[in-house]
């Protein structure tokens, strides 16, 4: 089954860093773009950026430039997104989404919640 | 002015067809784009239903019943999903997106009712 698997809720304080994950399996995890999609409480969903786990070639929306950072290690097919110090404006839902011409397949979402 | 404008609510009846439209902002054409859309329910992550260009260049999401369909209304330089035979399992959210500037853009979303 080809399936994308996040890791878990968190709970942080801001100004913490943090790396949350999605692993695909299933599938050559080397051969398709991934993606992260936020999606606020109540809100609409918002692409922030891509990466080809092949190569490593990364894509940031402006919107998110600078403000995290998409990586990978093809050798645990595994995406990550990271931040290094977090606002409570990210308190979100988190979604990793694999890229074979539309967002095929969609990780369950990993919600983090920012809050002091 | 946004790139993608969806209607924020739609509501029909059971059995009724929906079309639920994604309009791109003027100056971009919908007829060079590939426009993909997107159903999500509550507390679940979103489900590809289709891409759709034109007639002779679109694909159904694996799975996506027939109902479901894509088109285009160029004089209104619009997207379209046509949701036929409605049921109440398509009661969800609907995001149309289109790859525009090197960015993949979502619209702000339609949330369907069925009543």
């Amino acid at each position: 089954e080809v399936q994308l698997v996040q890791s878990g809720a968190e709970v942080k304080k801001p100004g913490d860093s943090l790396k949350i994950s999605c692993k695909g399996s299933g599938y050559s995890f080397t051969s398709y773009w991934i993606a992260w999609v936020r999606q606020m409480p109540g809100r609409g969903l918002e692409w922030m950026g891509i990466i080809y786990p092949g190569d490593s070639d990364t894509r940031y929306s402006p919107s998110f430039q600078g403000q995290v950072t998409i990586s990978a290690d093809k050798s645990i097919s595994t995406a990550y997104l990271q931040w290094s110090s977090l606002k409570a404006s990210d308190t979100a839902m988190y979604y990793c989404a694999r890229r074979d011409d539309g967002f095929d397949i969609w990780g369950q979402g990993t919600m983090v919640t920012v809050s002091s | 002015q946004a790139v993608l404008t969806q209607p924020a609510s739609l509501s029909a009846s059971p059995g009724a067809s929906v079309s639920l439209t994604c309009t791109l902002r003027s100056g971009i054409n919908v007829g060079t784009y590939r426009i993909y859309w997107y159903q999500q329910k509550p507390g679940s992550p979103p489900q590809y239903l289709l891409r759709y260009k034109s007639d002779s260049e679109k694909q159904q999401g694996s799975g996506v019943p027939s109902r479901f369909s894509g088109s285009k209304d160029a004089s209104a330089n619009a997207g379209i999903l046509l949701i036929s035979g409605l049921q109440s399992e398509d009661e969800a959210d609907y995001y149309c997106v289109i790859w525009h500037s090197s960015v993949w853009v979502f619209g702000g979303g339609t949330k369907l009712t069925v009543l």
